[in-house]
């Protein structure tokens, strides 16, 4: 099993630009996550997906859409991009959006935005 | 709200020595928490959890962590400590209480250095 996996692995952009981030997972887990990471700040929730067909916002969703396509993947859209979305992007997942399910998690995608 | 405090950014220890990373956490409702590591380029790895039961939780390498409902905290602790431990380390908690679904709350993380 692959676990988490996320594409690309580093991407730049300009202002302005747009680009989807991919997440797809092959543990048969019915609920995905997409994180943000920031130097000093911990991982904040963007989006979630707690079952194939819904979608949620998290703490910081503004700028950001996702889809969840299928059980195995949940994506991650810029539309304009902002030097404020630099950051380590990080997708999750657990087999339910319960309180004491673990989450596993991709080994991220690095933005920079120009 | 929920939170997490990592009061500590960095946590320097000995290679052998025993090692604490520090936890407190405030919920509403029973708290669930969770250590995860993160070494360099890569993603979060889960070392270990508390739901219920014992407060003692053994995880992965050697790790454990005491949940102390009194000081709502759940410190990270291993008795010899490793220079493969030195890593970014981060609590995390969640809630059985309002609508979070299974949302993690993280605290800010406390790097491990572990000197030969």
């Amino acid at each position: 099993n692959a676990g988490v996996t996320q594409t690309p692995k580093f991407q730049v952009l300009k202002t302005g630009q747009s680009m989807t981030l991919q997440c797809a997972q092959d543990m048969n887990h019915n609920s995905m996550y997409w994180y943000r990471q920031d130097p000093g700040m911990g991982l904040r929730l963007i989006y979630y997906s707690a079952s194939e067909g819904t979608t949620d916002k998290g703490e910081v969703p503004n700028g950001y859409n996702v889809s969840r396509l299928n059980k195995r993947e949940f994506s991650l859209r810029l539309e304009s991009a902002a030097p404020s979305q630099t950051s380590v992007y990080f997708c999750a997942s657990s087999y339910r959006a319960r309180d004491q399910e673990t989450q596993y998690f991709g080994p991220g995608t690095r933005l920079l935005v120009l | 709200a929920q939170s997490v405090a990592q009061p500590e950014d960095q946590v320097n220890v000995a290679e052998g020595n025993p090692l604490t990373v520090k936890c407190t956490y405030s919920v509403s409702g029973n708290p669930y928490l969770f250590w995860y590591v993160q070494y360099p380029n890569r993603g979060l790895q889960f070392l270990l959890k508390y739901i219920t039961g014992d407060n003692l939780v053994k995880g992965s390498y050697g790790f454990e962590a005491e949940f102390n409902k009194s000081q709502t905290s759940f410190h990270l602790k291993k008795p010899s400590a490793l220079v493969s431990d030195s890593a970014l380390y981060f609590c995390a908690v969640t809630t059985d209480r309002g609508s979070t679904l299974g949302r993690l709350y993280f605290g800010r993380g406390t790097q491990l250095t572990v000197w030969p």
